[in-house]
């Protein structure tokens, strides 16, 4: 198993571009969420998905989308990035029906200038 | 929303030395979690502890969910041990699709 993977691991964007960032987890686990933890702070939900199909927005959605059309795959696109979206994004996954723990990424560090 | 606060901000202990973090939270909860976040900026689940005691190795944790608090006990530390140590919970009786909310973490540097 290899767990809750994401990808890249860092990113520098210029203002206004948009990109993608993966997340793939192999446990089967219906619940995925994703958050972002800028520095000196905890982390904070941007999007959270129950199921394949299913997406709903967090703490924190504004510049941000989601889709999940497989169990396995949550990606998370910026739009337009700013400089406010610097920050270090974690993906994470969970099957409550079996344990209500959290598994996370390794993370991805995203520079935004 | 439910306000998560953790104590002390940062902590630096000899090793060897037995410290005790702690997450104070204004509403009641469904689930509570604790997680290391190693200098390397994984984030490793320690405990998921709604309400009672766990131990894990030298590593324990206490929940009281009527009293609000949860307490995180570390013995016998070492370097490893260093890093960010986050609580997490889950607001109400459920039905809030799981969703954590993040205190801000008690920094702790073990020094050899």
């Amino acid at each position: 198993n290899a767990g809750v993977t994401q990808t890249p691991k860092f990113r520098i964007l210029k203002i206004g571009q948009s990109m993608t960032l993966q997340c793939t987890q192999d446990m089967n686990h219906n619940y995925m969420y994703w958050y972002r933890q800028d520095p000196g702070m905890g982390l904070k939900l941007i999007y959270y998905s129950v199921g394949a199909g299913i997406t709903d927005k967090g703490e924190v959605p504004n510049g941000y989308n989601v889709s999940r059309s497989t169990t396995e795959d949550f990606p998370l696109r910026l739009e337009l990035a700013a400089p406010s979206q610097t920050s270090v994004y974690f993906c994470a996954s969970s099957r409550p029906a079996v344990s209500y723990e959290q598994y996370f990424g390794p993370g991805t560090r995203l520079t935004v200038t | 929303g439910i306000q998560v606060e953790q104590s002390p901000p940062d902590l630096i202990l000899q090793e060897g030395a037995n410290s005790t973090l702690r997450c104070n939270f204004s509403d009641s909860v469904n689930n509570l979690q604790w997680f290391h976040q190693n200098p390397w900026g994984q984030l490793i689940n320690l405990f998921y502890i709604p309400s009672g005691t766990k131990q894990n190795g030298r590593l324990s944790a206490t929940t009281v969910a009527t009293e609000r608090y949860s307490l995180l006990y570390i013995s016998s530390s070492q370097t490893t041990d260093s890093g960010v140590y986050f609580c997490a919970v889950e607001e109400g009786s459920g039905g809030s699709n799981y969703k954590l909310t993040f205190g801000k973490g008690t920094l702790l540097t073990v020094n050899p």
